[in-house]
């Protein structure tokens, strides 16, 4: 098993340009999430999916869409990147309600300039 | 959200046990406390959960008091491969339905020295 995958591992972008970050899980897991990670900070959600077909915010939404199309597939999209995205992305997957571990991915090192 | 008072940072030696205590005064009565590990560039690693008392797992303890006010993560045996940051969530998993979602406060930078 490959467990949690993130593609890209890292990106530079422009302000105003838009991308989609994706997140690969072979576990079968139920609930997906996707944190960012400033420097020196601890991990804060953005959004997560507890079931394909559905979404819901998290503690820092905004200027982030997502879909959860596949059971497997976790999106991040930023439709106009900001600077004060410049910070690394974690996309994480747990089995169920059962089960609190969070298996998380390798991470994704976006640069907005 | 549950706040949780981790120390900044922590410094040891290879060999030796160290304990790592974090503080959640406003632990509601379904939280759970779990404890994950972060190297440099990776992903946080699911370490060891407990609701009370004592849990130990093959690479750790978690020590729980009987008020839940606090807890102490004990790794015996130190190593420099141990050098990460560790940290120390209160509440349930985001999706359960609680209000009290898992957040990640700055964690305890540990540096194991040799």
């Amino acid at each position: 098993n490959a467990g949690v995958t993130q593609t890209p591992k890292f990106r530079v972008l422009k302000t105003g340009q838009s991308m989609t970050l994706l997140c690969a899980q072979d576990m079968n897991h139920e609930y997906m999430y996707w944190y960012r990670q400033d420097p020196g900070m601890g991990l804060r959600l953005i959004h997560y999916s507890v079931g394909e077909g559905t979404t819901a915010k998290g503690e820092v939404p905004d200027g982030y869409n997502v879909s959860r199309l596949k059971k497997q597939n976790f999106l991040l999209g930023l439709e106009s990147a900001a600077p004060s995205q410049t910070s690394v992305y974690f996309c994480a997957s747990i089995r169920g309600l059962a089960d609190n571990e969070q298996f998380f991915g390798p991470g994704t090192r976006l640069t907005v300039l | 959200l549950a706040k949780t008072t981790q120390p900044i940072s922590m410094d040891s030696y290879e060999g030796q046990e160290v304990n790592i205590t974090c503080s959640h005064n406003n632990i509601a009565t379904n939280d759970y406390i779990t404890w994950y590990q972060q190297f440099p560039s990776q992903g946080p690693r699911f370490i060891i959960q407990g609701y009370k008392t004592k849990v130990t797992n093959e690479v750790a303890s978690l020590f729980i008091p009987a008020d839940r006010k606090s807890s102490t993560l004990s790794l015996p045996r130190v190593s420099l491969s141990d050098t990460a940051v560790y940290y120390c969530l209160v509440g349930d998993i985001p999706g359960s339905g609680s209000a009290r979602q898992l957040t990640f406060g700055s964690g305890t930078q540990l540096t194991v020295l040799p």
